[in-house]
């Protein structure tokens, strides 16, 4: 999973605030996928993305959660008004695409929120 | 709704003795991908079986994908200390690379 960074590592948030998870991908990767996990659980799939656009956000809550992947610069994960519930580690992941699904997974960024 | 489910949850053995993880769902998967988390970590890629009746070997650990490609296992020989983590079973829907988890096994080894 070498060269997935995310920062930053840990966030805490008051309820109502604004949280901005970044992503960045293995160098060459243009896929991006982002998974949540609970406590105790295993990840769920929140969204994919190829650069500039969202191609599955199935997984993704339809109110306050948002995700984008620019043509320059990381992934975003941004999550407005944020709720105790949102409270999880979010991962990140890339692959090469073109065919080859293999994907690597960042350190992730612990959300909590107080 | 496409389901991993993946057994025992949680696993405390003694050094040196084998165990086995399943992981079984009623879908059908192009590959299956095993990981392995660190707490505070994300998932490590282990293996990608690909072909239905796969076997694959890692040192002590033996990957095997089911025939219909809908189930797989993963066992380890001789468990060391060192095999302590949360390991997680990944399946691949089509080739989007998106993954559905399993809920993971806690392994705990114990010397």
């Amino acid at each position: 999973n070498a060269g997935v960074m995310q920062n930053p590592r840990h966030l805490v948030r008051r309820r109502g605030q604004e949280a901005r998870l970044r992503c960045s991908p293995v160098k060459g990767h243009s896929h991006v996928y982002w998974y949540r996990q609970l406590p105790e659980e295993g990840l769920k799939f929140m969204v994919y993305l190829q650069k500039e656009n969202i191609i599955d956000e199935s997984g993704m809550p339809k109110e306050r959660f948002s995700a984008e992947f620019p043509k320059e610069g990381p992934s975003i994960l941004r999550i407005q008004q944020v709720v105790r519930g949102d409270s999880a580690a979010y991962f990140c992941a890339s692959s090469l695409g073109g065919g080859n699904t293999e994907a690597f997974f960042g350190q992730g960024t612990r959300l909590t929120v107080v | 709704t496409q389901l991993l489910e993946q057994s025992p949850q949680f696993l405390s053995i003694q050094e040196g003795e084998n165990l086995t993880v399943y992981c079984n769902s009623s879908s059908v998967f192009s590959s299956l991908q095993w990981y392995r988390q660190e707490p505070g970590e994300g998932p490590v890629l282990l293996v990608t079986v690909v072909t239905g009746g796969e076997v694959k070997k890692l040192k002590r650990l033996t990957f095997q994908f089911g025939d219909a490609r809908k189930d797989s296992s993963l066992h380890i020989t001789a468990a060391q200390t060192g095999d302590t983590g949360l390991y997680l079973c990944a399946g691949l829907i089509g080739n989007t690379g998106k993954l559905i988890f399993g809920q993971g096994t806690t392994l705990q080894v114990k010397p």
